[in-house]
């Protein structure tokens, strides 16, 4: 079965940038989609096919993806971007598969 | 806009089914460019992708849970179903009901329901 990869956290400060990671195989072959998740809230999408943004969300967030890695970018971290990001494609064998998650804190 | 509702029993015995409905209100559920999806989610972990179904009936399920997963659409209700058989208590989770699109851009999950927890305890 495919899987992605993701650090459990990462940690930045208010202002700066922040990098979340998603490695599968080949994934530079697939197209990515990041959510964002917030305590008590249901994901919501936030960046497709790799680096599009859904209308309404903000240009701070950006996606990346080549290789064997997938990057979720957010330039000029607000305290508000504190949430839990996950990564998502679509595999033949395992259909949609996500990635574990990455805690978001902005200190 | 398009919303999506879950509901069904937030308590549920170990070895019996669990069973969950999703509503669509304010759009098509009969669209063939749309795959209505449970995912869910145990408490303080990730997401899991449960199966989904199109329209045509056409369904799809996660290989680790296909032995134990029923997914149904009642296009006339507007309404998708969830059953998970001989549950146990790795089952219990927050249960999502999501529209998945797969076009040109890929796949993804593009509308959300807000989640129902349900617990497997006796």
């Amino acid at each position: 079965s495919y899987e992605l990869t993701q650090p459990p956290s990462v940690s930045v400060s208010p202002g700066q940038r922040a990098t979340i990671t998603c490695s599968g195989d080949k994934l530079g072959d697939k197209y990515v989609c990041w959510y964002q998740q917030k305590p008590g809230q249901s994901p919501h999408l936030l960046i497709y096919e790799d680096s599009k943004r859904p209308s309404g969300i903000p240009v701070r967030f950006s996606g990346s993806n080549s290789g064997n890695t997938a990057t979720l970018t957010i330039s000029g971290t607000q305290a508000m971007d504190e949430a839990d990001y996950y990564c998502q494609a679509w595999d033949s064998s395992t259909a949609w598969v996500f990635g574990g998650g990455t805690k978001l804190t902005v200190l | 806009q398009v919303q999506l509702q879950e509901s069904g029993p937030g308590l549920v015995k170990p070895s019996e089914t669990l069973s969950l409905t999703c509503a669509v209100s304010g759009g098509s559920i009969s669209s063939g460019t749309y795959y209505w999806s449970w995912i869910r989610q145990p408490a303080g972990k990730g997401l899991e992708w449960i199966g989904r179904i199109q329209a045509s009936a056409s369904t799809n399920y996660n290989p680790s849970l296909k032995s134990r997963v029923t997914i149904s659409m009642d296009t006339s209700k507007k309404q998708f179903s969830l059953k998970l058989t001989s549950v146990t208590a790795a089952d219990t989770a927050v249960y999502y009901c999501a529209r998945g699109v797969y076009d040109s851009s890929g796949y993804r999950f593009d509308l959300w329901g807000q989640g129902v927890l349900v617990t497997v305890s006796s």
